[in-house]
């Protein structure tokens, strides 16, 4: 069964960073990408950037450039997502996205998600 | 900047069939933007119905199907059920390797 585990809910204060991580389970991690999408309180999704974890490498959208770094480590199977310079409007709930079994890499199996307050 | 459009809301009947779609701003979708549709209720992660137009996830109903409405993208739900009821939004890939979410459709089933 294939199995996406992020990290727990975090609160951060404005200007920090936060990093998630997101376990894969039931397939070969290096074979799929793993996309980042963002959910404000209320709003829709918004697609962050994805990771290649064969190699590494990352492809970022305007919106968040500059902020986000995506990363694979595939010794543990987990790519991670980290925010930093993070403001109110970061709020939000984190997924990853597997591309399982898209060859295409679209995204396929969410993880449960991640709950991100930026609070002073 | 690309904008990916869909329909803010829609209602159903119970039994109905309803065609939600999506387009492009400032192009037609085609099939290389490899259009996918998710199901979201509150509180929930997505769920993916269709992915590269019209394949069918896993586990997804035949009630749900994906297709070309003219220059966009659509995803067809028939004989409505009450559960049918979420946001539903679509996401489509560009060449520049970034894919573009739809601000999303609310489905009412009335």
């Amino acid at each position: 069964e294939v199995q996406l585990v992020q990290s727990g809910a975090e609160v951060k204060e404005p200007g920090a960073t936060v990093k998630i991580s997101c376990k894969v389970s039931g397939y070969t991690f290096t074979d799929y990408y793993v996309h980042w999408v963002q959910q404000a309180p209320g709003k829709g999704l918004e697609w962050m950037g994805l990771v290649d974890p064969e190699d590494g490498k990352t492809i970022y959208t305007e919106n968040f450039q500059g902020r986000v770094t995506i990363s694979a480590d595939t010794s543990t199977d987990t790519a991670y997502m980290e925010l930093g310079s993070l403001r109110s409007e970061d709020t939000a709930v984190y997924y990853c996205v597997t591309a399982y079994p898209d060859i295409v890499g679209s995204l396929q199996l969410w993880g449960q998600g991640t709950l991100v307050t930026v609070s002073s | 900047q690309t904008v990916v459009t869909q329909e803010p809301s829609f209602s159903v009947s119970p039994g109905g069939t309803v065609t939600l779609t999506c387009g492009l701003s400032s192009d037609s979708v085609s099939t290389g933007h490899y259009p996918s549709w998710y199901q979201q209720t509150p509180g929930q992660a997505p769920r993916t119905l269709i992915y590269s137009t019209d394949v069918r996830s896993f586990g997804v109903p035949d009630r749900f199907s994906g297709s070309f409405l003219g220059n966009k993208a659509a995803l067809t739900i028939t004989g409505a059920q009450a559960d049918d009821e979420s946001d539903y939004y679509c996401v489509v890939y560009m060449s520049s390797g970034i894919w573009v979410f739809g601000g999303g459709t609310k489905l009412t089933v009335v």
